[in-house]
Order: structure tokens, then sequence, then C-alpha cells
């Protein structure tokens, strides 16, 4: 039981290119989450998916697609990346009938 | 939309001390309040939780209070240890909520 994994670790990537992070969760859960973590500003919710083939927008969700074609996975993209979205993101699972999140190692982003 | 409010955003004790996080919230909906510790290169990880029809919960060192009155909760950490520095994020969510909202995090350094 691996619980919340990500991929990759750590990119870098240039202005303008695009990428895709992936979440992967082997614990059945049906909800899962993808945030943003930036010095000073805690974590913020970019997008969320309460089940297969759902998603929802967060707080911060500009910039960002995702897409839930799986139940186990969750895939966040980044069509053409820009400096401000240099940062930690996390990955987070739960069941619907807890609101408990498990959360993911993490990926780091620098885009330059 | 809730609104969670962390302090202090830094804490520094000595080992042996006592360490006091707070959060304020304001959506009196909310009824969930989790802690999370987060560890230099992890993910966060839930150490403690409660909800809003209990007034205290002690899990060994750590515990934690809520006063839905004056819609704040803390947490306490007994006897620090070196190995109990870390960030701290309190957050806040419902039942009828998909989402928990974050505090931007505390970050609690215990001195030898």
């Amino acid at each position: 039981n691996a619980g919340v994994t990500q991929t990759p670790k750590f990119r870098v990537l240039k202005t303008g290119q695009s990428m895709t992070l992936l979440c992967a969760q082997d614990m059945n859960h049906e909800y899962m989450y993808w945030y943003r973590q930036d010095p000073g500003m805690g974590l913020r919710l970019i997008h969320y998916s309460v089940g297969e083939g759902t998603t929802a927008k967060g707080e911060v969700p500009d910039g960002y697609n995702v897409s839930r074609l799986k139940k186990q996975n969750f895939l966040l993209g980044l069509e053409s990346a820009a400096p401000s979205q240099t940062s930690v993101y996390f990955c987070a699972s739960r069941t619907s009938g807890a609101e408990t999140q498990y959360f993911g190692p993490g990926t780091r982003l620098l885009v330059l | 939309g809730e609104n969670v409010e962390q302090h202090p955003s830094t804490l520094s004790v000595q080992e042996g001390d006592s360490a006091v996080i707070k959060c304020t919230y304001s959506d009196s909906a909310s009824n969930y309040f989790p802690w999370y510790k987060q560890e230099l290169g992890k993910g966060p990880q839930l150490i403690i939780d409660i909800r809003s029809n209990v007034g205290e919960k002690k899990d060994q060192r750590i515990a934690v209070t809520l006063n839905k009155t004056a819609k704040h909760f803390s947490l306490h950490i007994t006897e620090t240890q070196p190995e109990d520095s870390a960030v701290y994020f309190c957050a806040a969510g419902s039942g009828g909520s998909e989402k928990l909202v974050f505090g931007k995090g505390t970050k609690l350094t215990v001195n030898p």
C-alpha cells in the first residue's frame, strides 16, 4: 500500500513549456486534490475531483488544467508554464466517508 | 467562503517547553478541524483532528482545543522535542463541503 504517490519529484521548465504532473493513489479514494505551496502562503487549492470523470476549480485554478480519467489517477497540466507557477505541488486524496486528506510527497517545479 | 487565520507564523521554544499554535475561522458551518505536520521535504501528515461536538482532544503530548463560540481552535504540544520541529498547518472544513481551507502555517523550531 503506497498511499499517494507523485511523479516527477522535481522538474525544471522553461517559460512557455508544458508538462503534466501525475498523482496516483491506491486507497480507492473518491476525492482527489491538487494544491500548491508557496512560502508564507500555506496550501492553496488548485483543482479537485469528487469522482472519476469529474473535476472542479479551487482557489487558484488559472493556468492549470486537470483530468480524472481513472479513479486512482489525477493529472495536473500546465499548458504554457510561467515563472509564477514555480512552486511545490501536492496531491491529496480522501474517501467520501471521511474528511481526512492524505498527502503525497510533493513535486517541486521551477519555471525559468 | 471560509477563511482561516493562523498565528504565529514562526515559533521557537526550548526543548521540554510547551508550544501553542492558534487558528481562527470565519464560517460557523465548519465542523471539522484537522492539524497537519509537515517535515522538511515531505508532504503534510495529519497529527490530530477535532470535530465541533467536542471541546478538547488529546493524543499523548498533543492536544487540540476548540471554542465554537469564538470560532477559534488551538494546538498544544507539551514536553517538546527536537523532532517536533516542523511546519504545522491548521484547517477547517464542513461535512457539506468537499474542501478544506488551510491556514498559512507555523514553523516550529525546538532548540535542544
